[in-house]
């Protein structure tokens, strides 16, 4: 167990849905990163939060949003699903100082 | 590294040989540098990492080298083990910005006993 937990571990849905995953950070860590990993391919940087505030966006849809919350858990609400948004969804968490992420064993969607 | 849409570049060994894992990154500014391991189905496991003022660090049966002049990193896995077999990534987290790590597009390791 890292320390990162994310719900659920499986989902499915429709074309045209809307979902959301959720992350609870290792306690202590305020910064919260979500990654997208589709089928056999590399890591894609979504959105990091820091302590509750936005600090960087990548290659994030604007389909999808998130948030931190107070107790710093995130959510990455993804809508208007295509089927091309299947994938492993990553959360990771850090210190927010210099050291390396913890991820969490990820959200595998599946979009039907 | 950066993260790109490409299927991933696969490495097969023999159990008990070395593994030589090769990345390259693209940001001059990246100051630290990380490899994780991923297993099926689970997220990216940190391995080992090396700051930029480093050539070389060495963990439990892995070594890190890294070449700043040509912007390259190897993850060196002594001995490799069917345990061993996962996907790879290497990682370079620039720290002038938002502290962001940027990730390779991997490499599939597959141990063969």
């Amino acid at each position: 167990d890292s320390g990162v937990t994310q719900t659920p571990k499986h989902l499915i849905t429709a074309t045209g849905q809307r979902v959301t995953l959720r992350c609870s950070p290792r306690s202590g860590d305020l910064s919260v990163y979500w990654y997208q990993q589709s089928l056999d391919q590399g890591l894609q940087f979504l959105i990091q939060y820091y302590n509750g505030e936005e600090r960087a966006k990548g290659n994030i849809l604007e389909r999808f949003s998130a948030q931190q919350f107070p107790d710093l858990h995130s959510e990455l609400n993804l809508s208007s699903l295509e089927l091309g948004d299947s994938a492993l969804y990553f959360c990771a968490s850090s210190a927010g100082t210099e050291n390396g992420y913890t991820f969490g064993s990820g959200t595998r969607l599946t979009v039907v | 590294g950066e993260s790109v849409g490409l299927h991933l570049p696969t490495l097969s060994v023999q159990e008990g040989d070395n593994s030589i894992i090769n990345c390259a990154y693209s940001n001059s500014a990246s100051d630290y540098f990380i490899w994780y391991k991923q297993e099926s189905g689970k997220g990216p496991q940190f391995i080992i990492d090396i700051r930029s003022n480093m050539d070389k660090r060495q963990g439990q049966r892995v070594t890190v080298l890294l070449n700043k002049t040509v912007k390259h990193l190897s993850l060196q896995i002594a001995a490799t083990q069917p345990g061993d077999s996962a996907v790879y990534f290497c990682a370079d987290l620039d720290q002038t910005g938002a502290n962001n790590l940027f990730f390779g597009t991997g490499t599939r390791l597959t141990v063969i006993p």
